[in-house]
């Protein structure tokens, strides 16, 4: 069945690069997401992955998929306390559903 | 820029009282969803919905829940009768033809 896992909590000092792992279970994922939450709101999505590509960059954000490996990480560069949140990855299939399949979330603390 | 909308943002109802959860989803969009958090739980898979009907139910949603979109721009999530175990955030999401879905701010239902 699906299942995506992911660490729960990660601290990094302000200005650092923070990675954020993710590792899901079902090879035939066609889409892979990163959501971030933030206290008390809801969910925005970040960027996303499609599974024929290994690497996605957009601003500070670098996405890279090890599909051999079913892992999916999150690097966000010159982390800033801003980017303090609770961050979730995500997966969907190619069926008519689309339905996202969602990790735990791994609670980022960006310290001063 | 379009964003989903969702009211109230917190219910508080009685165990055994109706609820109605409101979603207002990107206007051009056509694909809807509910998603639910429990505190501290990853974020659940309940329906999906296209074309005035359900595409695929979780085993989350039984009997008691049901979802309208009552006119073209509303899309409800029903709960008949409640139970302690339902409070949680619910999000709404819809998305385009793309495979890109997006969150509304959720609501937070307290059954006492």
């Amino acid at each position: 069945g699906e299942d995506v896992e992911q660490s729960l909590f990660l601290s990094v000092r302000e200005g650092d690069s923070s990675v954020i792992n993710c590792t899901y279970t079902d090879s035939s994922s066609t889409y892979l997401y990163w959501y971030k939450q933030e206290p008390g709101a809801g969910l925005q999505l970040l960027t996303y992955i499609f599974s024929n590509m290994d690497m996605k960059q957009d601003q500070r954000l670098t996405v890279l998929l090890n599909k051999k490996d079913k892992h999916l990480s999150l690097r966000i560069a010159d982390t800033q306390t801003g980017d303090s949140a609770i961050y979730f990855c995500a997966e969907s299939f190619d069926t008519g559903r689309r339905a996202l399949t969602f990790g735990s979330g791994t609670r980022l603390q960006v310290q001063p | 820029e379009p964003e989903v909308t969702q009211t109230p943002s917190h219910q508080v109802t009685q165990m055994g009282q109706e609820v109605i959860l409101r979603c207002v989803p990107i206007s051009n969009h056509l694909y809807f969803y509910w998603y639910r958090q429990i505190l501290g739980q990853k974020v659940e898979f309940l329906v999906s919905f296209y074309n005035n009907e359900i595409s695929e139910k979780s085993e989350i949603f039984d009997d008691q829940f049901s979802v309208e979109r009552p006119d073209g721009s509303n899309f409800t999530l029903k709960i008949r009768s409640t139970k302690l175990e339902d409070s949680a955030m619910y999000f709404c999401a819809s998305r385009a033809y793309t495979d890109t879905q997006y969150f509304g701010p959720g609501t937070r239902l307290t059954v006492l």
